[in-house]
């Protein structure tokens, strides 16, 4: 199993592009979540889902969009990337009340 | 809302030394507790969780955490560190509103003197 898998490891967009943050799993858990990690603050929850078909906000989700068709994917749409969006994102799946997470998406936004 | 608060940002020990981290949390009722470690340029790993039971929860690597419902905290433990324990801690929290949302501490780096 590869666990959870994220694309692109590294992204550098400037200012007002847009992109998609891709995350896969293999291990059939029906949540998955996106969090930012910027030093000093942890990691703060963007968006997550229950299931296919439900998403919900977090607890910064401006800016970022999610959808979620099938069980196996999450992906994370910026919009209009903004400086305040350079980060690293972390996609995670849970079971049993454990997160598992990918190795991370490093974001630098010119 | 939940929020977590981890007030050691960065704590330097030497080999051998006892660690405590702390941890506190906002909200009480039910909580579902954890601590995440992640290594240099590593993804986050989980340390041990608490969802019920007995207060004293041991996990990998020799790390405890004791919940005090009393106090709102979740602090970990380790009698004697090891070098290779240098790494960023992090505790989360269930928000009570929804135990989908999960919630991190701002973390605490840790690093261990040869």
């Amino acid at each position: 199993n590869a666990g959870v898998t994220q694309t692109p490891k590294f992204q550098v967009l400037k200012t007002g592009q847009s992109m998609t943050l891709q995350c896969a799993q293999d291990m059939n858990h029906e949540y998955m979540s996106w969090y930012r990690q910027d030093p000093g603050m942890g990691l703060r929850l963007i968006h997550y889902s229950v299931g296919a078909g439900i998403t919900d906000q977090g607890e910064v989700p401006n800016g970022y969009n999610v959808s979620r068709s099938t069980t196996e994917d999450f992906p994370l749409r910026l919009l209009s990337a903004a400086p305040s969006q350079t980060s690293v994102y972390f996609c995670a799946s849970r079971r049993s009340g454990e997160l598992f997470f990918g190795e991370g998406s490093r974001l630098t936004v010119l | 809302a939940q929020s977590v608060s981890q007030h050691n940002h960065h704590v330097i020990l030497s080999e051998a030394a006892s660690l405590e981290l702390g941890c506190n949390y906002s909200y009480g009722g039910t909580v579902n507790l954890f601590w995440y470690v992640q290594y240099p340029g590593q993804h986050l790993q989980l340390l041990l969780k608490y969802f019920s039971g007995d207060p004293l929860v041991k996990g990998i690597k020799g790390f405890e955490a004791e919940f005090i419902k009393s106090k709102f905290s979740f602090n970990l433990r380790k009698p004697s560190v090891q070098w290779s324990d240098t790494a960023e801690y992090f505790c989360a929290v269930n928000d009570p509103s929804s135990a989908s949302k999960i919630i991190f501490g701002s973390g605490t780096r840790l690093s261990i003197r040869p």
